[in-house]
């Protein structure tokens, strides 16, 4: 069964460092998305992306964050400068998209954690 | 594995009960709804959907309900095993968006 695979499993940085994570998400769909889970709390959601553009951001999504999809396969979040609030576990997703408007089922990855000390 | 939802309700059942996990959902104009099964260290993983036209969809031992007038969503989940212990959350995606709202998750403990 295909499935968004996530690398690195765990990531352990010092404040101020750059950090990307890496996804590659299933290869027939269109929609690409990164969530964050800090430790105890909610699914939260950071980006949409889609036609090589950010589609959707929240708030937590500021200067400090950036997403590329640099080649055919790989989608990428990058944290110019962590804090130690980015600690948390990253979910990548994706979906297919369906024609009435929603993106349809989201797959998650199994997340990449990332500490910052 | 991280243990999530440290806050979390919970729902303790014995094996071989039926589960009920109840969701209130935030936004009037969420069309699409899922829920997520989440067990320790790994990515949500869907359970079942519903679409906004609909108020009841089944699955194999899970049976979504959608009731649009009070925003509430429940997963059922018929015969409770074991491997049903995780933190469940719901997502609603709203209308015209590609974002999904997670809801605050609920850990269903099994008791066998």
């Amino acid at each position: 069964e295909p499935e968004v695979t996530q690398t690195p499993s765990h990531q352990v940085t010092q404040m101020g460092q750059e950090v990307i994570l890496r996804c590659v998400p299933i290869s027939n769909h269109l929609y690409f998305y990164w969530y964050r889970q800090i430790l105890g709390q909610k699914v939260e959601f950071l980006v949409s992306f889609y036609n090589n553009e950010i589609s959707e951001k929240s708030e937590i999504f500021d200067d400090q964050f950036s997403v590329e999809r640099p080649d055919g396969s790989n989608f990428t979040l990058k944290i110019r400068s962590t804090k130690l609030e980015d600690s948390a576990m990253y979910f990548c997703a994706s979906s297919e998209g369906v024609q009435w408007g929603a993106a349809g089922e989201l797959f998650f990855g199994e997340g990449s954690r990332l500490t910052v000390l | 594995g991280e243990s999530v939802g440290l806050h979390l309700p919970t729902l303790s059942v014995q094996e071989g009960d039926n589960s009920i996990i109840n969701c209130a959902y935030s936004n009037s104009a969420s069309d699409y709804f899922i829920w997520y099964k989440q067990e320790s260290g790994k990515g949500p993983q869907f359970i079942i959907d519903i679409r906004s036209n609909m108020d009841k969809r089944q699955g194999q031992r899970v049976t979504v309900l959608l009731n649009k007038t009070v925003k509430h969503l429940s997963l059922q989940i018929a015969a409770t095993q074991p491997g049903d212990s995780a933190v469940y959350f719901c997502a609603e995606n709203i209308e015209g968006t590609y974002k999904y709202i997670f809801g605050t998750g609920t850990r269903l403990k099994v008791l066998a």
